[in-house]
């Protein structure tokens, strides 16, 4: 069956520590992931794109990679604030579907 | 721009009782959705529109129906509410997923919080 599994279901890091989030899927062929946040009532925000034929995508603090060999995607935020406490939803798309959302991970950065 | 706006922003319903939520965009989008999200279950995606008349069915689509009469409007309807349809419910809308370029990237409304009884 196809599923799509974001890891962890809640990550606790101090301030300026790097947090790993990571994003595994089965028996999808995305032909990309998006990484969204969402606060608490609130939407999601898009955050990140990243394409079947890229390996790492950057923007500020944060980092996306994407390895179709082993099905996963990890998101990296570095030098992590309080403010970056939230839940991450990761999303997948095979070429012309719709997006399929991952539970989401919540993180939460203590200073 | 407002962006993605839904109304209202919580509704309470007995059991039996329909309603419509109601989303718009400004964004001039084609494509536009609606997901629930329930606690452990992540969004899921209800219905979803290609475009102005276009509406299709997405994962979780029994109890509810859609209409997208105009391209920047997209309703969802209950006709018979039901305690398991308490939810929270998220329109989004993006300009596209088809063609080399698309990436529908989605943006979502504020969400709209729904009790049945």
């Amino acid at each position: 069956s196809q599923k799509i599994e974001q890891n962890s279901e809640a990550l606790n890091i101090q301030e300026g520590k790097t947090a790993t989030l990571t994003c595994n899927y089965t028996n999808y062929s995305p032909a990309y992931l998006q990484w969204y946040r969402q606060d608490p009532g609130r939407g999601p925000v898009f955050l990140l794109l990243i394409r079947e034929n890229e390996k790492e995508k950057r923007k500020e603090r944060l980092k996306v990679t994407f390895d179709t060999t082993l099905k996963q995607s990890l998101f990296h935020i570095t030098a992590s604030q309080p403010a970056d406490s939230a839940t991450y939803l990761c999303a997948l798309s095979e070429a012309g579907t719709a997006l399929i959302f991952g539970k989401g991970t919540t993180l939460s950065v203590s200073s | 721009n407002a962006g993605v706006t839904q109304t209202p922003k919580f509704r309470v319903l007995k059991t039996g009782q329909s309603m419509t939520l109601l989303c718009a965009q400004d964004m001039n989008h084609e494509y536009m959705y609606w997901y629930r999200q329930d606690p452990g279950m992540g969004l899921r995606l209800i219905h979803y529109s290609v475009g102005e008349g276009t509406t299709a069915k997405g994962e979780v689509p029994d109890g509810y129906n859609v209409s997208r009469l105009k391209k920047q409007n997209f309703l969802l309807g209950l006709e018979s509410a039901a305690p398991s349809q308490t939810s929270v419910y998220f329109c989004a809308s993006s300009y596209s997923y088809r063609g080399l370029a698309a990436t529908d990237t989605q943006y979502f409304g504020p969400g709209t919080r729904l009790t049945v009884l």
